[in-house]
């Protein structure tokens, strides 16, 4: 069975860079034609999507977030990352990885990482 | 980018009930890439329905989707405790995928 966990910093001071990892067991992200996602939900909000990674290196990300987001992946540790560069208050959320799949959506999800910002 | 306007924002049911929650697109959904997700306090979301009408493995059949196009509906027939969440509907049809902003469904 798939399963996905985040983990990284907790707390990230105003202007620097976020970064989180996503450590994939019970199945090899080189495989299949799966997107390797992340998702994040601002505290009492709903869910938007930050971009994903195929197998290939080929990313997408949100316009909306394009300019300050990374999404990588390292196969050797079967492990996707996020880096989001020059946070604010803003980028405060919980932040999930996933993996999407073209006709299913997303499935399954990691529990999330709560990531605040502040000074 | 695709907007989904889900309704209501929150809905009162008792154990037992039907609810219906409902999910609209601003725009036509390519081939019905509409998913649904429950989401339960302190979890992460859960697939339910995809494809807007197929259920994910090992869900209930008291979950049920149906839709097309632009309109979109989550059913879950008789609720039992453990439904009591947010709901929310997602389009991975187009790029950015997007979510709704989420039903509550509470006792």
């Amino acid at each position: 069975q798939l399963q996905l966990q985040e983990s990284g910093s907790g707390l990230v001071k105003p202007s620097e860079t976020l970064s989180l990892t996503c450590t994939v067991s019970g199945g090899s992200i080189s495989r299949g034609a799966y997107s390797w996602t992340w998702i994040r939900q601002p505290p009492g909000k709903g869910l938007e999507s930050i971009g994903y990674i195929y197998h290939s290196g080929s990313t997408y990300y949100n316009p909306s977030l394009e300019s300050r987001v990374t999404i990588s992946l390292d196969m050797s540790k079967n492990q996707f990352s996020l880096k989001l560069n020059s946070v604010t208050a803003a980028d405060t959320a919980l932040y999930f990885c996933a993996r999407g799949v073209t006709i299913f959506g997303i499935d399954p999800w990691g529990q999330g990482i709560l990531v605040t910002v502040s000074s | 980018e695709i907007v989904l306007t889900q309704s209501p924002s929150s809905l009162s049911v008792s154990p037992g009930e039907r609810a219906t929650l409902s999910c609209r697109a601003s725009q036509t959904i390519t081939s019905t890439f509409l998913a649904w997700y429950q989401q339960r306090p302190g979890q992460a979301p859960r697939l339910l329905i995809y494809g807007a009408s197929s259920r994910a493995t090992s869900i209930p059949d008291r979950f049920s989707g149906s839709g097309s196009g632009t309109d979109f509906t989550l059913t879950i027939s008789r609720l039992e405790p453990e439904d009591f969440a947010v709901y929310y509907c997602h389009q991975y049809g187009s790029s950015p995928q997007t979510f709704g902003q989420g039903t509550k469904v509470e006792i």
